[in-house]
């Protein structure tokens, strides 16, 4: 089955703790980006990699970090730096240029 | 400077009616729209794109027409069902192929 999964669906994080959202593809896709999604916002960009080992900053990167060491994975991780962490987070890929395409998401809440 | 917008965050209509959603741009540039579809808890999915150099695009009960003049484009659900109920996210690939997402508009079909 081709597509895109993040785990875990739920995820909580005590305060000043590090967390790590996973998100795979097998698509053989070179573009991943990550997304977060709060109440009446659009989707709003972290980051995102168009090539191994090689990543940018998007509109919100602050607390945020990514690694991109193999083309299917790009995790995220949630840094206690980031003082909002709460909110729905998207993952997806795509072809350069093309349509992107999503995974089912992870809701990140604090304890 | 929001430069996808969707100045109707909630639209509510009756089962078998049409539904309009609305977009408007402000970058000339753009050059390629797409439309998702997000459903509460999972991944936004693609559900139809329109190039710049068409106004109109058809895929079965959804049509999308693109206004270029007035930098505006719509999405037509004709006969509208119950299931189409979810928020539903206009958005346009910039220079760099990042993807400017709208805030979505929440739409509800009711019986």
């Amino acid at each position: 089955d081709g597509g895109i999964t993040q785990s875990p669906k739920y995820l909580f994080r005590k305060e000043g703790q590090n967390v790590t959202l996973s998100c795979e593809q097998n698509l053989n896709h070179d573009a991943m980006y990550w997304y977060r999604q709060d109440p009446g916002q659009g989707l709003r960009l972290i980051y995102y990699s168009q090539i191994v080992n090689d990543f940018q900053k998007g509109d919100i990167a602050e607390g945020y970090s990514v690694s991109r060491e193999k083309k299917e994975s790009f995790p995220l991780t949630v840094t206690s730096a980031q003082k909002n962490p709460t909110a729905f987070y998207l993952c997806a890929s795509s072809i350069m240029g093309e349509t992107q395409y999503f995974g089912p998401g992870t809701r990140l809440l604090v304890l | 400077d929001q430069q996808v917008k969707q100045n109707s965050p909630s639209l509510s209509v009756q089962e078998g009616r049409i539904s309009i959603l609305n977009c408007d741009y402000t970058n000339s540039m753009f050059d390629y729209f797409l439309w998702y579809k997000k459903y509460p808890a999972e991944g936004p999915t693609f559900l139809i794109s329109i190039s710049s150099i068409k106004d109109k695009n058809e895929d079965g009960r959804f049509t999308v027409f693109l206004n270029k003049s007035a930098k505006h484009l719509s999405l037509h659900i004709v006969p509208s069902q119950p299931g189409d109920s979810a928020v539903y996210f206009c958005a346009a690939p910039d220079s760099t192929d990042k993807l400017i997402f709208g805030t979505g508009t929440r739409l509800q079909v009711f019986p």
